[in-house]
This record gives C-alpha cells, sequence and structure tokens, in this order.
C-alpha cells in the first residue's frame, strides 16, 4: 500500500504570508501512460466536507483562488498558499489515487498567527 | 451544482448491519465513478470502497473487505453501502464522493454532507 505522510501536523502564519505544506509518498504515484502525477490537495474546514483544491498534484480545480498552488519533486509533493487570508484556515490533506487502496495523509492544520 | 444526499445513518450495535444510500443529482450520474470515504471523528479521511460508472469495477479498503458492499443503481441515481458486521470502530462521518469520469483513478471533484454512523451497545 502506498503510504502518504505530511508535514507538518500544524503550522500557523500571518495573514499575508505564504503557507507551505509538505506531502510524501511512499512510491512513486507517477504514470509512465500519461507522465501525470496522481495526487490532488483537499481542504477541509470544520464541519464541513472537503473540497477539492489541486489535482495532477498541479493543476487548480475551477473556482480555486489562485494564491493555491501545487507543485512535485519525485515523491515529494508541496501545496503553497501564496498569501494567507482568514477563509484558508483549515486542514489540508494530501491523496494519492494512483493504486488502491487510496491514501490520504494524516492531515495539515492551518491557523493564522 | 452537482448534489449528493446522503441518508441511512444512526446507531446500531456491534454485530449489526446498517445500508447507506447517497442520491445523486444535476450531473450525468453513469458517466461518475462514486467512492464511500469516512471519517471517525477528530480524525483524518479514510476511503472505504469505489465503485465505477458502470458498476462493474469495485474496490474496498482492507478494513472493510469481507463486510461491506457498494454497489450503485444508474437508472435512479443512487449509490450504496451494505455494511454488515459492524465495529467499534467503523463510527464516522460516511461521505459520499465523486469522481469527473467513469474511473475511479481520478481525484473527488464533489462531496456530500456526510452520514453519521454510530456503532455502540
Amino acid at each position: 500500500d502506498i503510504v502518504m505522510t505530511q508535514s507538518p501536523d500544524s503550522l500557523a502564519v500571518s495573514l499575508g504570508e505564504r503557507a507551505t505544506i509538505n506531502c510524501k509518498s511512499s512510491r512513486s504515484v507517477l504514470s509512465s501512460s500519461n507522465n501525470k502525477n496522481y495526487l490532488a490537495w483537499y481542504q477541509q474546514k470544520p464541519g464541513q466536507p472537503p473540497k477539492l483544491l489541486i489535482y495532477w498534484a498541479s493543476t487548480r480545480e475551477s473556482g480555486v483562488p489562485d494564491r493555491f498552488s501545487g507543485s512535485v519533486s519525485g515523491t515529494d509533493f508541496t501545496l503553497t498558499i501564496s498569501s494567507l487570508q482568514a477563509e484558508d484556515v483549515a486542514v489540508y490533506y494530501c491523496q494519492q489515487y494512483y493504486d488502491t487502496p487510496f491514501s490520504f495523509g494524516p492531515g495539515t492544520q492551518v491557523d493564522i498567527k | 451544482e452537482v448534489q449528493l444526499l446522503e441518508s441511512g445513518g444512526g446507531l446500531v450495535q456491534p454485530g449489526g448491519s446498517l445500508r447507506l444510500s447517497c442520491a445523486a443529482s444535476r450531473f450525468t450520474f453513469s458517466n461518475s465513478a462514486m467512492s464511500w470515504v469516512r471519517q471517525a471523528p477528530g480524525k483524518g479521511l479514510e476511503w472505504v470502497a469505489g465503485i465505477s460508472g458502470s458498476g462493474g469495477s469495485t474496490y474496498f479498503a482492507d478494513s472493510v473487505k469481507g463486510r461491506f458492499t457498494i454497489s450503485r443503481d444508474n437508472s435512479k441515481n443512487t449509490l450504496y453501502l451494505q455494511m454488515n458486521s459492524l465495529r467499534a470502530e467503523d463510527t464516522a462521518i460516511y461521505y459520499c464522493a465523486k469522481a469527473p469520469g467513469a474511473s475511479y483513478y481520478l481525484q473527488i471533484d464533489y462531496w456530500g454532507q456526510g452520514t453519521l454512523v454510530t456503532v455502540s451497545s
């Protein structure tokens, strides 16, 4: 099974500052057939279901603000919030959909400093 | 806007059974793979089961394999999760989730609001 890890567990960032969340997969989630990384990022606010932010590691979902971006280097993935807003307080999860059982990272709590 | 409405959750004793339903609307249901994802109270997300758009392919997490069954009725735009031999560790909010295509090897683009399942005596 592919194990997803995230760091840090939580972080507090000042409004307008950059927030960076890391995710690592235990093995590659890159498909040789289409050269895509099967990695998504979700945002979950209290009492709400998760919301898709990024898929294929770096493609922003329609309607998601462009302050959210995703990048990849090998099996290391990064979600960056370029300028943190109050409404970005949430838990963020990465998830691989390359191989079953699909797996999520443990989540990263983002708060305002 | 896509709508996914779960129902069927509740309190059940250990060893009991429960059937969850998810009524889908405002998209072509048969063109979308569907999944169930759960979240134990205060915990992270766990993928439970998935089914392709046609219903011909399914998969399950090891934690529920042999106890849970996923199915769909494309004529009724409804997804199901039959849960048998329930355990305390199955207590969670169960989310119905949609993929943007017929294969479940895709991201989840919409989530329902979830239904709470509590397994306790």
